[in-house]
């Protein structure tokens, strides 16, 4: 079975531009959380989606947003990129809302230049 | 406030056993995890610990203290593919749904 997938892999962007990144939970989980992983830190929570709905949101600014779509995917968009939100973007997906383990896709890695 | 602290680093021989411990201050609890994460890859899932106690999974096992918010993550036999970063995450009842609050790893180095 396939894990969590997420693309694009690398991108590279300059400030104030915007980004969207993707993500495809486990077949059968259907909610997705999005985090932020800067070099030498742990993962910020930044989204959780479930059913479509968001269930929790991290301390990130508003040009950070997120949807989640009818087959469970995922998208989280970026607004007015700055110099700081160079970074690892993971999402993980679980079954349900509760008390399941998250599993981690690969990671988008972007560079704002 | 919401603070875990891990030590920043360690290191150990192979065969050897280490213990990576994690203390954490938190809002609510709703269980902690282990996570390991090799450089320049996702995060993958060690253990779950919700009740006190030791849960053990072949060379990792993983202890866990609610009164004293405290866990520790044991590796025994050490392989140099253990050299990575081990993330203690909390999910913290007070978040919605099930946001893992984490700590900023511990990178352990295994050396021959």
């Amino acid at each position: 079975d396939a894990g969590v997938t997420q693309s694009p892999t690398h991108l590279i962007k300059t400030r104030g531009q915007h980004v969207t990144l993707r993500c495809s939970p486990i077949s059968g989980h259907k909610s997705v959380s999005w985090y932020q992983q800067v070099l030498g830190q742990g993962p910020q929570f930044i989204f959780q989606y479930y059913e479509k709905e968001e269930r929790g949101r991290g301390n990130f600014p508003d040009r950070f947003s997120a949807r989640q779509f009818p087959n469970y995917s995922s998208e989280l968009n970026v607004n007015a990129l700055l110099l700081g939100d160079s970074a690892l973007y993971l999402c993980a997906s679980s079954l349900h809302s509760g008390s399941e383990t998250q599993y981690f896709g690969p990671g988008t890695r972007l560079l704002v230049l | 406030g919401q603070n875990i602290d891990q030590p920043t680093e360690m290191t150990a021989t192979e065969g050897a056993i280490v213990q990576i411990n994690c203390t954490y201050q938190t809002s609510g609890f709703n269980g902690l995890f282990w996570y390991q994460q090799h450089a320049g890859e996702a995060p993958t899932f060690l253990s779950y610990n919700v009740l006190d106690g030791l849960e053990e999974k072949g060379r990792f096992s993983s202890f866990l203290s609610r009164s004293k918010g405290y866990s520790y993550l044991l590796l025994k036999e050490l392989q140099m593919k253990d050299s990575a970063s081990y993330l203690c995450a909390v999910r913290d009842e007070d978040q919605a749904g099930t946001a893992l609050i984490f700590g900023k790893g511990t990178t352990l180095s295994v050396s021959s």
